[in-house]
């Protein structure tokens, strides 16, 4: 079955531990990406790959970092998370991004205090 | 870069009647629309997409349209269902990018 897995989905947190939500997907997708769902604001896109080893900045990459070292997985890192990171998650992937269907994972929420 | 707006926010309908979201969009770039419904504790969920070559597209009790000149497009869904009750995402993509609205949520009642 297509799926992206992201992991955990659950998490509450303290102010300043680092930690890191997991994305895999198993459609050979070349391009991954991360959201962040708010309120009123929609899914807006914090980093995006392109394809291994290839990454940019979305809209709102401050206090993240991501790697794409093999094709199938795509971390998010929050290396000092703070409260205005309490958020729900998205990883997503497509085929070769704009013009493409994205598929999302089932989210994580994260609650940092 | 792309700007995509969307309305209403909220929309409640009674089961059976019709309901109607509008996007508009700013980047005469932008050449593909999709629209994904997000179900409760799930993530976004593609249910119709449309390309600017085209100006509508139906799939059973739902339909897309897209006016290029005035940017905007709009998904209508007929027969409206309990099951259609979710949060419906429209966005706007030119090459290289993808802009999402900020969701509607769509209530049906019974």
């Amino acid at each position: 079955e297509a799926q992206v897995t992201q992991n955990p989905r659950y998490l509450i947190t303290v102010t300043g531990k680092k930690l890191t939500v997991t994305c895999s997907q198993n459609m050979n997708h070349e391009y991954m990406s991360w959201y962040r769902q708010d309120p009123g604001l929609g899914l807006r896109q914090i980093y995006y790959s392109m394809n291994v080893e290839v990454t940019d900045k979305g809209d709102v990459p401050e206090g993240y970092k991501v790697s794409r070292k093999e094709k199938r997985n795509f971390p998010l890192i929050l290396e000092s998370p703070s409260p205005n990171q309490t958020s729900l998650y998205f990883c997503a992937s497509s085929l070769r991004g704009s013009g493409n269907t994205i598929y999302f994972g089932e989210g994580s929420w994260l609650t940092v205090v | 870069g792309e700007n995509v707006e969307q309305h209403p926010s909220t929309l409640s309908v009674q089961e059976g009647d019709s309901a109607v979201i509008k996007c508009t969009y700013s980047d005469s770039a932008s050449n593909y629309f999709p629209w994904y419904k997000q179900e409760l504790g799930k993530g976004p969920q593609l249910i119709i997409d449309i390309r600017s070559n085209v100006g509508e597209k139906k799939d059973q009790r739902i339909a897309v349209t897209l006016n290029k000149t005035a940017k905007h497009f709009s998904l209508h869904i007929t027969e409206t269902q309990p099951e259609d009750s979710a949060v419906y995402f429209c966005a706007a993509s030119p090459p290289h990018d993808m802009r999402f609205g900020a969701g509607t949520r769509l209530t049906v009642k019974p």
